[in-house]
């Protein structure tokens, strides 16, 4: 256990629906990402936080996507209207000072 | 291109052999240097850092060569445990963290 916790574990929604997953860093971690991975892929950079700020964002964040770290400690991570295309893996991570990303265990979402 | 580039495999090599693989990198300001170890449905861990003189972790080796931008990683005396998908990861001045698509590593009885 690495100590970054994400729930739910998984979760399968009906296309168009909206959902929110959660994150909790380690606590003393400033830093805090969300990734996305798919089959055979490896993770793909959503967003990054330093404590409260959200200080970059992909450009495969569409408008539908948003992630909010409201006190600097845990996130959420909301997709609205969720599409089949969005079934994945959703990962957080998070890095104090030393140079490692701990991850959670992710949240695995599948559309139907 | 994409900023993080493995061969996929998969390597599937019998106990006791060694295998190597390398990740190609596009940023040439990335600073930190990783490889992480993903097991089917898990998330990734942190296998080893790779340093700019190269370091050794028991039966793992890594390496990195700034000049043409890769970094290899070689696993020698393979184990069954050591079955899994091996991602390369950068880190750039900015902290974002960008993974390769991984390595398939098979090791069989």
């Amino acid at each position: 256990d690495t100590g970054v916790s994400q729930n739910p574990r998984h979760k399968i929604t009906k296309r168009g629906q909206n959902v929110t997953f959660r994150c909790d860093p380690i606590s003393e971690h400033n830093r805090l990402y969300w990734y996305r991975q798919t089959l055979g892929q490896g993770p793909e950079f959503l967003t990054y936080f330093q404590n409260e700020a959200q200080l970059e964002k992909s450009r495969l964040l569409s408008d539908r996507f948003s992630a909010e770290r409201p006190k600097g400690s845990f996130s959420t991570l909301e997709i609205q209207r969720t599409e089949q295309g969005d079934s994945a893996m959703y990962l957080c991570a998070s890095i104090g000072q030393e140079t490692e990303a701990f991850f959670g265990q992710g949240t695995r979402l599948t559309v139907v | 291109r994409k900023e993080v580039e493995q061969d996929p495999g998969p390597f599937n090599v019998p106990e006791g052999a060694t295998v190597a693989f390398n990740c190609t990198y596009s940023n040439s300001a990335s600073q930190s240097f990783f490889w992480y170890r993903q097991d089917c449905r898990k998330e990734p861990k942190l296998l080893m850092s790779v340093y700019s003189s190269g370091n050794e972790d028991g039966r793992f080796t890594a390496q990195l060569n700034r000049a043409s931008q890769y970094i290899s990683l070689l696993i020698r005396d393979s184990k069954l445990s050591d079955s899994a998908t091996y991602l390369c990861v950068v880190r750039a001045n900015d902290y974002k963290l960008s993974f390769g698509a991984g390595t398939t590593v098979t090791v069989r009885a």
